[in-house]
């Protein structure tokens, strides 16, 4: 069971938007302590996508965008494309168990 | 731009102990925290701990405590992780992960992976 929580799947059509949600508690995300998004493909390792709530590393296209508020975080993606399927993870930090802490996951399908 | 490059697969008996290592390339990690991060067949990733190299300092996961231990050595870049007392439930791939300056539980470079399957 993990201590962030992610809906197992959502889809959407191309072109459209999708938003995964991640909820979380007051000793983590309702903390105030920062949320991160990953995508990982098979295989591969995580890349970062979003860190600190609403920031994209370089390189990330600004089709993903992130949000937080309260206890939950979400992160949007706008304009989907087939490549877009794959599994995304949050992580934020966690006082009560001093250490980091990740979704389960969330398996994005494009129709 | 600083890669980081993990040892290869292994195969180990319960109740015995793992090392994998991480070494950076082209740059260095020394002012970076390092994590690990493992994820079991068709799981999701768990946080096993980190290492800021040139403090020594450490942090493990709480549900780790006393089977983990984590450490770096300067002068090869290097970062090791070693897990004791091994169970099949630790069967997973094993990933170290540099932490960003600004957000060091934002893993910006990860390694490639290191398979560490537990088998009698």
């Amino acid at each position: 069971q993990s201590v962030l929580t992610q809906p197992p799947s959502v889809s959407g059509a191309p072109g459209q938007r999708v938003t995964i949600y991640c909820t979380g508690s007051s000793s983590n995300i309702g903390a105030g302590y920062d949320v991160h998004w990953y995508q990982q493909f098979p295989g591969a390792a995580p890349k970062l996508l979003i860190y600190g709530n609403n920031n994209r590393p370089s390189g990330v296209p600004d089709r993903f965008s992130g949000s937080k508020s309260g206890t939950s975080a979400s992160l949007a993606i706008t304009g989907l494309q087939s490549e877009d399927e794959t599994v995304y993870f949050c992580q934020s930090y966690d006082s009560s168990l001093s250490g980091s802490v990740f979704g389960g996951g969330t398996k994005l399908t494009v129709l | 731009q600083v890669q980081l490059v993990q040892s290869g697969a292994e195969v180990k008996k319960p109740g015995s102990s793992v090392k994998v290592s991480c070494k950076a390339s082209g740059g260095t990690f020394s002012s970076y925290d390092i994590s690990w991060v493992r994820q079991a067949p068709g799981q999701g990733l768990e946080w096993m701990g980190r290492i800021i190299p040139i403090f020594g300092t450490t942090q493990y996961a709480q549900n780790l405590q006393g089977r983990v231990t984590i450490s770096a050595a300067e002068f090869t870049n290097t970062a090791y992780m070693e897990l004791s007392s091994l169970r099949s439930e630790d069967t997973a791939v094993y990933y170290c992960a540099r932490g960003l300056p600004t957000a060091k539980d934002a893993f910006d470079i990860w390694g490639q992976g290191t398979m560490v399957t537990v088998s009698s």
